[in-house]
């Protein structure tokens, strides 16, 4: 059973630029939860989709966003981008919202110049 | 607020040693706790997981101890080998009624460095 996929695997993006990363949960998995990490803040939750409806939210301002379509892939989007959204975003998909043990992707590496 | 840079805590080992990690947790109403290894590259794993009504539960090589009257966590890997090399995350998840129900909290990570 082929692992949590995300794309691209690396960006770089300038400053006030905007960009969607994807998402593709284990086959049968219906929740997916997007994390930022940075050598800074560490791991930090974004948000959790479940069924095409966002059911837990970290603390990030409103330029972060995303969805979920019905075949449980997911997307985020961060616009206006900054430097300090240089990070690794991290997706990880769980079978049911709330699940406890969620499988992590390799990540997408953002670099904002 | 001026951002810090997190010094992650690191450990030194030789092949063949157990490896004893630990991690402080915050909230006393989580009620589940996982284990997770993030090689360079890689996104985390799962290692092992407790529940807030165990204090031990063992898995191949490794084993998880909790101590709840002082929120604590531990790793514990037995005769450690060079791939287990990688920063190793404790998670925590709040309990029902709480604030932080389901979402998962992450420490700050340690790195273990395993030497042939």
């Amino acid at each position: 059973k082929a692992g949590v996929t995300q794309t691209p695997r690396y960006l770089i993006k300038t400053r006030g630029q905007q960009v969607t990363l994807s998402c593709s949960p284990i086959s049968g998995h219906r929740s997916v939860s997007w994390y930022q990490q940075t050598p800074g803040q560490g791991l930090q939750f974004l948000f959790e989709y479940f069924s095409e409806t966002q059911r837990n939210k970290g603390n990030f301002p409103g330029r972060f966003s995303g969805r979920q379509f019905s075949n449980s892939r997911s997307e985020m989007n961060v616009s206006t981008l900054e430097l300090g959204d240089s990070a690794l975003y991290l997706c990880a998909s769980s079978l049911i919202v709330d699940a406890d043990i969620q499988y992590f992707g390799a990540g997408t590496r953002l670099s904002v110049l | 607020g001026e951002s810090v840079g997190l010094h992650l805590p690191t450990l030194s080992v030789q092949e063949g040693d157990n490896s004893i990690i630990n991690c402080a947790y915050s909230n006393s109403a989580s009620d589940y706790f996982i284990w997770y290894k993030q090689e360079s590259g890689k996104g985390p794993q799962f290692i092992i997981d407790i529940r807030s009504n165990m204090d031990k539960r063992q898995g191949q090589r490794v084993t998880v101890l909790l101590n709840k009257t002082v929120k604590h966590l531990s790793l514990q890997i037995a005769a450690t080998q060079p791939g287990d090399s990688a920063v190793y995350f404790c998670a925590e998840k709040g309990g029902a009624g709480g604030t932080s129900y389901g979402k998962l909290t992450f420490g700050q990570g340690t790195i273990l460095t395993v030497h042939p």
